[in-house]
């Protein structure tokens, strides 16, 4: 079955960076693209990312370029996301999801079919 | 960068009744629509991808409808696993990006 397992929690000072993993099983992982969404306490979810496992490109949210950036390793089946330069409005649980296309009648439809469980990252002097 | 935008921001509902949750885009995004359910502690479930097909394992009493810039999620008859926070998203394909709504919470009246 297919299952996505992320590193455990961090605390970080303003001005570090965190680097989050996330190991998948259960499919093959470099056919299907990894993107990275988190969620502020209390709040709604937001896109940062995704990679191509396969050929390691990627393509950013607007909000995090210059920031983030989302890297894998084929050998372990792993994606990783590292953010830089926090700031404490970066508190949030960071998550990874599998990429599903799904295509019918010359079109293709893009949602996220499995998650990771989530990594909390806590912001904080 | 394309908006999407949840209504309403909560939902009361009685179980056995029905639910209908609404999501407009700021312009077109065809039917490249998913819906999310979340519960508390939870990472989001997919229900709905391509505006209007189930995911797999998802009951029936859900269905997705719509295109363009409205769409509706509808449980037809809400059970008590169902209260939780629903999120709309949408696919842009160039530049790619996905975006989703400030979600709907369905809350036991």
């Amino acid at each position: 079955q297919v299952q996505l397992v992320q590193s455990g929690a961090e605390v970080k000072k303003p001005g570090a960076s965190v680097k989050v993993s996330c190991k998948a099983s259960g499919y093959t992982f470099t056919g299907y693209y990894m993107h990275w969404v988190r969620q502020a306490p209390g709040q709604g979810l937001e896109w940062m990312g995704r990679i191509n496992p396969n050929s390691g490109g990627t393509n950013y949210a607007q909000k995090f370029q210059g920031r983030v950036t989302m890297t894998r390793d084929t050998s372990i089946s792993t994606a990783y996301m590292e953010l830089s330069r926090l700031r404490s409005d970066d508190t949030a649980v960071y998550y990874c999801a599998r990429d599903w296309e799904y295509c019918s009648g010359g079109s293709c439809y893009s949602s996220f079919d499995y998650w990771g469980q989530g990594t909390l990252v806590t912001v904080s002097s | 960068e394309i908006v999407m935008t949840q209504s309403p921001a909560t939902l009361s509902v009685s179980p056995g009744e029905r639910a209908t949750l609404s999501c407009r885009a700021s312009q077109s995004v065809s039917s490249n629509l998913a819906w999310y359910q979340q519960k508390p502690g939870q990472a989001p479930r997919l229900l709905i991808y391509g505006a209007s097909t189930r995911a797999t394992g998802i009951p029936a009493r859900f269905s997705g409808s719509g295109s363009g810039t409205e769409f509706t999620l509808t449980i037809s008859s809400l059970q008590s696993e169902d209260f939780a926070v629903y999120y709309c998203q949408q696919y842009n394909n160039w530049p790619p990006s996905w975006t989703f709504g400030q979600g709907t919470k369905v809350e036991i009246k």
